[in-house]
């Protein structure tokens, strides 16, 4: 496709509600990162994946959170069992390749209330 | 620990006028920066990069500067328009697929 495109939207949880977050980006992009935006700060890394090898988790923020790659395209963000403090916009960015060098392309995000 | 600083956290200007926004970084390793724009409910787009030695570069009324002696860098706009209202965010790339953000200085620009 043209860009990252991300799904739902919006997505409203009941707390302990576990969700799924689908990222879309673009056609042969190598790369692709989740990241985690509070509202008025500037996005946190969550993991990397290059093709579909999940290369970094580290900033996963509990084991609640999980994603996966499993074809190295399309990638998958699930959280279970859903908690307040996880209200935030769930960023996903690819690059062509796994340098960055030609720069990160963002989706719109999907803005997560739990509530 | 790595960590971008922004100011003004938030900038009121007047549509026509010219603004600089400030980005200190202490982040190491340090391969290159990026200005970014987040217009609201949107991803961020990318405005410039900036290697470690480069000092300058510009995209259209956008001009972003780097000083990594110091670790400072910043992005001037000339001659603001209303679609200029919006997030700037300053990034630093470690090398090693590790994005560090900036909070961001939310301007708005105003008729």
């Amino acid at each position: 496709g043209a860009g990252v495109s991300q799904s739902p939207r919006y997505k409203v949880a009941k707390r302990g509600q576990d969700v799924a977050l689908r990222c879309d980006p673009i056609s042969g992009h190598v790369s692709l990162f989740w990241y985690q935006q509070a509202l008025g700060q500037g996005p946190e890394f969550l993991t990397y994946f290059q093709n579909e090898a999940q290369l970094d988790k580290s900033g996963l923020p509990s084991d609640r959170f999980f994603a996966e790659r499993p074809e190295g395209s399309v990638s998958t963000l699930k959280i279970q069992r859903t908690q307040q403090e996880d209200s935030a916009v769930y960023l996903c960015a690819s690059s062509l390749e796994f340098t960055g060098t030609y720069g990160y392309t963002f989706g719109s995000g999907t803005r997560l209330t739990v509530v | 620990k790595n960590q971008v600083e922004q100011s003004p956290q938030s900038l009121i200007i007047l549509e026509g006028k010219n603004c600089t926004l400030q980005c200190n970084y202490t982040v190491s390793p340090f391969s290159n920066l990026r200005w970014y724009k987040q217009d609201t409910g949107r991803g961020p787009v990318s405005l410039t990069i900036m290697t470690f030695s480069e000092n300058t570069k510009s995209n259209g009324r956008y001009t972003a500067t780097l000083d990594a002696d110091t670790k400072q860098s910043s992005l001037h706009i000339t001659a603001s328009q209303l679609s200029d209202s919006a997030s700037y965010i300053c990034v630093v790339n470690t090398g090693f697929q590790k994005l560090v953000f900036g909070t961001g200085t939310r301007l708005l620009v105003s008729p």
